[in-house]
């Protein structure tokens, strides 16, 4: 069965420095998201592709967080300088169709964050 | 503007009693709404949605939801709690235009 890959599973990082996330959809799937979680809270989202293009990035820290997927394929998430407050599970999910009704996301294992 | 609200943070069942897992949601719009389950350190799996039709929605696992249009509803239901049940889960909403909006979580916990 056809899964969404994340790497790596957990990262701790200092903070001030830069870390990194890597997310490959589901193959076909247009739609990619990105989102983090808080413990205790639900996913919040932060970056929605369709294909290479970003559709919502309103809730993205742009001053430190950046996303991309430049191909239209797999993606990343970036954090620059990391902060405390960002420690987090950072979730990766795809979708089909490509427009219209948003059918079910398909959620990767996530990336937990440390930020010490 | 959307909104998801699950009541209770904390549920606990024995097992084979019945869960009843509560969500509202706000929303101007008729919505897609979603439940999703996760365990630990693993990501979320969805176990039904409702877009059209038929009010009653059946998921995975034995679960089952149906949308309240009057009352704003989408409670998650299974009639015998098992152990394997044990997880937390998150009402999702979704509408036209908008973003995908996540309820804060019901962590249910299941007595033997």
């Amino acid at each position: 069965e056809a899964e969404v890959a994340q790497s790596p599973r957990y990262k701790i990082t200092e903070k001030s420095q830069a870390v990194a996330f890597w997310c490959d959809p589901i193959s076909g799937h247009a739609t990619l998201y990105w989102y983090r979680q808080i413990l205790g809270q639900g996913p919040e989202l932060l970056v929605q592709f369709q294909d290479e293009s970003v559709v919502d990035d309103s809730q993205l820290p742009k001053d430190r967080f950046s996303a991309e997927r430049l191909k239209g394929v797999d993606s990343t998430l970036k954090i620059q300088p990391a902060e405390l407050g960002d420690s987090a599970m950072y979730l990766c999910a795809s979708s089909f169709p490509r427009e219209g009704d948003p059918y079910e996301q398909y959620f990767g294992p996530g990336t937990r964050l440390t930020v010490t | 503007a959307q909104s998801v609200t699950q009541l209770g943070s904390h549920v606990s069942v024995s097992e084979g009693a019945l869960v009843l897992l509560r969500c509202n949601y706000s929303s101007s719009v008729p919505p897609y709404l979603f439940w999703y389950v996760q365990y630990p350190n693993q990501g979320l799996q969805l176990l039904l949605k409702y877009t059209t039709g038929a009010t009653l929605v059946k998921g995975i696992n034995g679960f089952e939801a149906e949308f309240k249009k009057s009352e704003t509803s989408f409670h998650l239901t299974k009639p015998s709690a098992h152990m394997s049940d044990a997880a937390e889960y998150f009402c999702a909403c979704y509408s036209t235009g908008n973003q995908f909006y996540f309820g804060t979580g019901t962590s249910l916990t299941v007595i033997p």
